[in-house]
């Protein structure tokens, strides 16, 4: 069946640092990738995708390529701010199978 | 308006009451999906609405029931909780069929429910 595995949190960065969280997933087929984002007291909001090997989705500096060699869908940011503290969450769907497979979801806390 | 909506934010409740999570869609998305999100585990997904049919049921205690009158309303009554039934409640939406799924989920802000 498919499954997602994170990195284990929490994360605690300085703001500026260069932030990678590591996802790789497995998955029959050619399943499309996510990351969403849980900011304190919301739900969850899609952050990025990618449906196809080597697409590489991006939304508010935050980036992640689709690498099918390695089943990996590692996010990251070039320069964090104290705004981008939440909680992170990798996930997957396949074709066919209309449920989303999500990761445990690692928090990432931002100190100024 | 446009996206998810639930209501209410907060809940507080006793163990005898009955009450009702409320969750509206205005994407024209025909999936409809309740979660369970404790501190410290995992998402938990709880009921799966496709088409307005139930599909999923994950083993959730009877306390809990869900609701789906049309695809763009999803209702969880709730009756005679425990304490440990406290949790964010989140709903999200999709579309099914095609290549919608691979566009990921719609998600409300949740509703924060407290049982005394």
């Amino acid at each position: 069946g498919n499954s997602v595995t994170q990195m284990e949190g929490p994360v605690t960065l300085s703001e500026e640092a260069f932030l990678t969280i590591n996802c790789t997933y497995t998955a029959t087929g050619y399943p499309s990738l996510f990351w969403y984002v849980q900011y304190p007291g919301e739900g969850l909001q899609l952050l990025l995708k990618a449906t196809k090997a080597d697409d590489k989705g991006s939304n508010k500096g935050f980036e992640a390529t689709y690498r099918k060699e390695t089943t990996s869908f590692h996010l990251e940011k070039g320069s964090v701010q104290v705004s981008d503290s939440a909680v992170y969450f990798c996930a997957l769907s396949n074709f066919g199978n209309e449920k989303l497979t999500f990761g445990t979801g690692t928090r990432l806390t931002i100190i100024p | 308006e446009t996206g998810v909506t639930q209501t209410p934010r907060h809940l507080v409740m006793g163990m005898t009451n009955k009450k009702s999570l409320k969750c509206e869609q205005h994407l024209g998305h025909n999936a409809m999906y309740w979660y369970k999100q404790s501190a410290k585990k995992p998402l938990e997904l709880m009921f799966v609405y496709s088409l307005e049919e139930r599909v999923e049921n994950n083993s959730v205690p009877s306390r809990f029931s869900p609701e789906c009158p049309n695809s763009s309303h999803l209702f969880l009554h709730l009756h005679t909780l425990q304490p440990e039934d406290s949790a964010l409640y989140l709903c999200a939406s999709s579309h099914v069929g095609g290549t919608g799924t691979r566009y990921g989920y719609t998600f409300g802000s949740g509703t924060r429910l407290t049982v005394v």
